[in-house]
């Protein structure tokens, strides 16, 4: 059945990097936008970045433009956020969702904590 | 950016109750409004899409209505495992926003 499974969610300190990892098996993943959205204590969902299904078109939250970056490689079915210049505001989980006319797939979440 | 704001913030009911929540957005946005739940511990589930189309595989207790800036998500015949925190998010336009969510208890 159609799974996606993010990876990549640790601790890591103030002004470092992380690499977030979205996977998914079951369904054409490329053929499917794919977002990442983040749910930090108390604050509810937040949207994050999209990226289209020939990744050639990507958005991102104004919250985190200029610091994360959202690819995809088809050879893998695999979408990556990279994230830089972190703060303790992005800690949250961080869910990956692939969404197309026919279903909205989404993992469990992986947890990002910034801490020192 | 739009602004949605989901009313009420949280609610109680009883199994077996029909509960309604509110969402509403700062400027028009068509029918571009899904509606998602969110129990502790698991995915994100989509309910809803274009403001009342029932995602596949979801129950048809959930029913969704609204356009332009007023919708509403109806959740009948209760159950237990309807306990959650339900969002309304539009996508209108970027950047996508969601409501402060709704959280139901029973």
């Amino acid at each position: 059945q159609a799974q996606v499974v993010e990876s990549g969610g640790g601790v890591v300190q103030p002004g470092g990097s992380l690499r977030l990892s979205c996977a998914a098996s079951g369904f054409t993943f490329t053929a499917y936008t794919v977002r990442w959205v983040r749910e930090a204590p108390g604050r509810g969902l937040e949207w994050v970045a999209l990226i289209s299904p020939e990744g050639s078109d990507k958005f991102y939250a104004d919250s985190v433009k200029g610091r994360f970056t959202i690819s995809r490689d088809k050879s893998k079915s695999t979408v990556s956020l990279l994230m830089d210049s972190l703060g303790t505001e992005d800690t949250a989980i961080y869910y990956c969702g692939a969404l197309n006319t026919d279903a909205d797939y989404w993992g469990q979440g992986t947890l990002v904590t910034v801490s020192s | 950016d739009i602004q949605m704001t989901q009313s009420p913030s949280s609610l109680s009911a009883s199994v077996g109750d029909r509960v309604t929540i509110a969402c509403r957005a700062s400027q028009d946005i068509g029918r571009y409004l899904a509606w998602f739940q969110l129990r502790p511990g698991k995915a994100p589930k989509s309910l809803i899409y274009l403001a009342s189309s029932l995602q596949s595989g979801v129950p048809s207790k959930f029913s969704g209505s609204g356009s332009g800036t007023d919708f509403t998500l109806t959740i009948n015949n209760l159950q237990p495992e309807d306990l959650a925190t339900y969002y309304c998010q539009q996508y209108q336009s970027f950047p996508l926003t969601f409501g402060r969510g709704t959280k139901v208890e029973i």
